[in-house]
């Protein structure tokens, strides 16, 4: 059964990067998106990848803050976001969508990534 | 500013049907992209409700239903059920951004 698994919870100072990870075997030949959910704000995509080549995309929002790679197996995916400020404090969602898509029918359990002076 | 709009809550008594709202603009809706809706229930992640404006993956029950129109698309809830209480947002693509977008989510309550 295809599903996404996320590392665990993190707590960050301002200023600092966060790296977290998301386990996605099965998923090579998949869009792998980091979309994130902070308290009274709608979803927001960060950046994605497709295992099978490394290609990458980020948001503009997040362009040079934001890296998303893989680890050499194609099933771990991780994204590292830099400059950790406040606002940053949000549930980290990785999601999937299949070639040809934009739908995500594929989404792991979330990482809470908390961001404190 | 948020790119697709939605009512901030919807409530309706079980057994109603309520409907759920979701306006763009010409360079995401209006532009012909597909709008796709989730469902989030309390502490769990987003789960795909509704692909391609009107399909149901299998096994979301058939009392949801998806419609496009111009800019705006709209989730319905037919018999609403004690367990439809959730968060739910629409989301597609926008040429402008270059991206997906997600909208700003709809509370959805029974009462």
């Amino acid at each position: 059964q295809m599903q996404l698994v996320q590392s665990g919870a993190e707590v960050k100072k301002t200023g600092s990067s966060v790296k977290i990870s998301c386990k996605a075997p099965g998923f090579m030949y998949r869009y792998l998106y980091w979309v994130r959910q902070a308290p009274g704000q709608p979803l927001e995509w960060l950046g994605w990848i497709t295992p099978f080549n490394g290609n990458t995309n980020q948001a503009q929002k997040f362009q040079g803050r934001v890296t998303v790679t893989r680890d050499t197996s194609l099933t771990t995916v991780y994204m590292e976001l830099t400059g950790l400020r406040s606002e940053d404090t949000a549930m980290y969602y990785c999601a999937s969508h299949a070639d040809r898509s934009n739908y995500f029918d594929y989404w792991g359990q979330g990482t809470l990534v908390t961001v404190s002076s | 500013q948020p790119v697709l709009t939605q009512p901030v809550s919807v409530s309706g008594a079980a057994g109603q049907r309520v409907t759920v709202s979701c306006t763009g603009s010409s360079s995401n809706i209006g532009a012909n992209y597909d709008v796709h809706w989730y469902q989030q229930l309390p502490g769990a992640a987003p789960k795909l409700l509704m692909f391609g404006n009107s399909n149901r993956p299998s096994g979301v029950p058939d009392r949801f239903s998806g419609s496009k129109s111009g800019t705006s698309a709209s989730l319905a809830i037919t018999g609403l059920q004690p367990e439809d209480e959730a968060d739910y947002f629409c989301q597609s693509y926008d040429s402008s951004l270059g991206g997906v977008v997600f909208g700003t989510g709809t509370t959805v309550t029974v009462l």
